[in-house]
């Protein structure tokens, strides 16, 4: 597609429940990023791939969170054993790796842990 | 962490006004970005400054960067109801991305009134 795909759009669960998100990229973008943002707030960084490198899993809250992207193009967050302060819109953005760094963002998912 | 602070948290203003929207950052970068969310979407880029800018323009957007403040400042000039938004800055420390690479502020929310 022309833009950042995700999926699900909007995703309810339970508590202690895993999860899975999906982003398809813009075809090209080397750069791929996940942020979180709960309600009202900026952007958390999560994680970062860039071609082939070892992913910065920096932003990751704990090791419930994981994220891997195959063939260097579709990238899946996985929550495992959710919380309920894992609640949020989880974004993905991808970008061509120039010094301009301009990130093109998918809808997001919204993940509510009941 | 985030890098950038913006001000106001909320604005509300008639249509056919001006408004002005503030960011505040702590450290040195190499470019500034704006960015628009509209409720319950994605982020929109908007225009992209450079540390070596002072300002720049695009349509009725005005952007001016002061690197000795530390400071950035977006001006919606002729607002319209569809520019309701959260507006954010994000500041790029570092070309080609990473973890430190594009890093956002909490947003400005604005309001145009009809």
């Amino acid at each position: 597609g022309a833009g950042v795909s995700q999926s699900p759009s909007n995703k309810v669960t339970e508590k202690g429940k895993d999860v899975e998100l999906r982003c398809d990229p813009i075809s090209g973008h080397t750069a791929l990023y996940w942020y979180r943002q709960s309600l009202g707030q900026g952007l958390e960084f999560l994680i970062y791939f860039q071609g082939n490198s070892a992913p910065d899993k920096s932003g990751l809250p704990s090791d419930r969170f994981s994220a891997e992207r195959t063939g260097g193009s579709v990238s899946t967050l996985t929550i495992q054993r959710t919380q309920q302060e894992d609640s949020a819109v989880y974004l993905c953005a991808s970008s061509l790796l120039k010094d301009t760094g301009e990130l093109f963002f998918g809808e997001g998912s919204r993940l509510t842990v009941l | 962490s985030q890098q950038g602070e913006e001000d106001p948290q909320a604005l509300s203003i008639q249509e056919g006004e001006n408004a002005t929207m503030n960011c505040s950052y702590k450290t040195s970068i190499n470019n500034l970005q704006w960015y628009r969310q509209n409720s319950g979407r994605g982020l929109v880029h908007l225009i992209l400054i450079r540390s070596n800018e002072r300002e720049k323009h695009s349509g009725r957007l005005r952007v001016t960067l002061d690197t000795s403040k530390k400071s950035s400042s977006l001006l919606i000039t002729a607002s319209r109801a569809a520019d309701t938004a959260s507006y954010f800055c994000a500041t790029s420390r570092r070309v080609g991305g990473g973890a430190d690479g594009l890093t956002f502020g909490k947003g400005t929310h604005l309001i145009i009134q009809p």
